[in-house]
């Protein structure tokens, strides 16, 4: 596709409840990223992905956050049993190649409300 | 791991007037260093890059400075224009160890530019 595509756009769901986002990242792309931004913060990298493998899951802030990628295609970000402090932007960024000088970039995001 | 610090927080101009943002990094082997702005409720957009081997690079209005000595860069608009107003975010790309293609960001720096 033209560029990094995220679904839902919005999600709204009660705390307990399981989420899951999906991103689509650039045709060709082998490297995707995803980070969590809350409102009025800087971007806090979750996982990074080189093809289908996970060289870096630094990020995840619990074992409710869990994700995969298939191939060099979808991704999707996984959180269990949701708490109120998981509200936030989800952002999924993706390169020509991981490692130092690709630029990323970013999808739109999928907006997550936990009431 | 990196951290990236950036300054000022909030940032208020007049058209036409220069806007500069600064960054520092800690972390000595980083090696890439983009610049995205980000519109309210928008996708973080790639505006400027630069790499370690380089001290400067312009597009059009907008450069980046890097002193690796001093571990920081910078981001200079000239002749601001109303639809600069966005957050501008500085991301800092590791090069090895544990860091090694994680982009860190720092907290963003809220530009408004006054007609």
């Amino acid at each position: 596709g033209a560029g990094v595509s995220q679904s839902p756009s919005n999600k709204v769901t009660e705390k307990g409840k399981d989420v899951e986002l999906r991103c689509d990242p650039i045709s060709g792309h082998t490297a995707l990223y995803w980070y969590r931004q809350r409102l009025g913060q800087g971007l806090e990298f979750l996982i990074y992905f080189q093809g289908n493998s996970a060289p870096d899951k630094s990020g995840l802030p619990s074992d409710r956050f869990s994700a995969e990628r298939t191939g060099e295609s979808v991704s999707t970000l996984t959180i269990q049993r949701t708490q109120q402090e998981d509200s936030a932007v989800y952002l999924c960024a993706s390169s020509l190649a991981g490692g130092s000088n690709q630029p990323q970039h970013f999808g739109d995001g999928t907006r997550l409300s936990i009431l | 791991g990196e951290n990236v610090e950036q300054h000022p927080s909030t940032l208020s101009v007049q058209e036409g007037d220069s806007a500069v943002i600064k960054c520092t990094y800690s972390d000595s082997a980083s090696n890439y260093f983009p610049w995205y702005k980000q519109e309210l409720g928008k996708r973080p957009q790639l505006i400027i890059d630069i790499r370690s081997n380089v001290g400067e690079k312009k597009d059009q209005r907008i450069a980046v400075t890097l002193n690796k000595t001093a571990k920081h860069f910078s981001l200079h608009i000239t002749e601001t224009q109303p639809e600069d107003s966005a957050v501008y975010f500085c991301a800092a790309m590791g090069a090895g160890g544990t860091s090694y293609g994680k982009l860190t960001f720092g907290q963003g720096t809220i530009l408004t530019v006054h007609p």
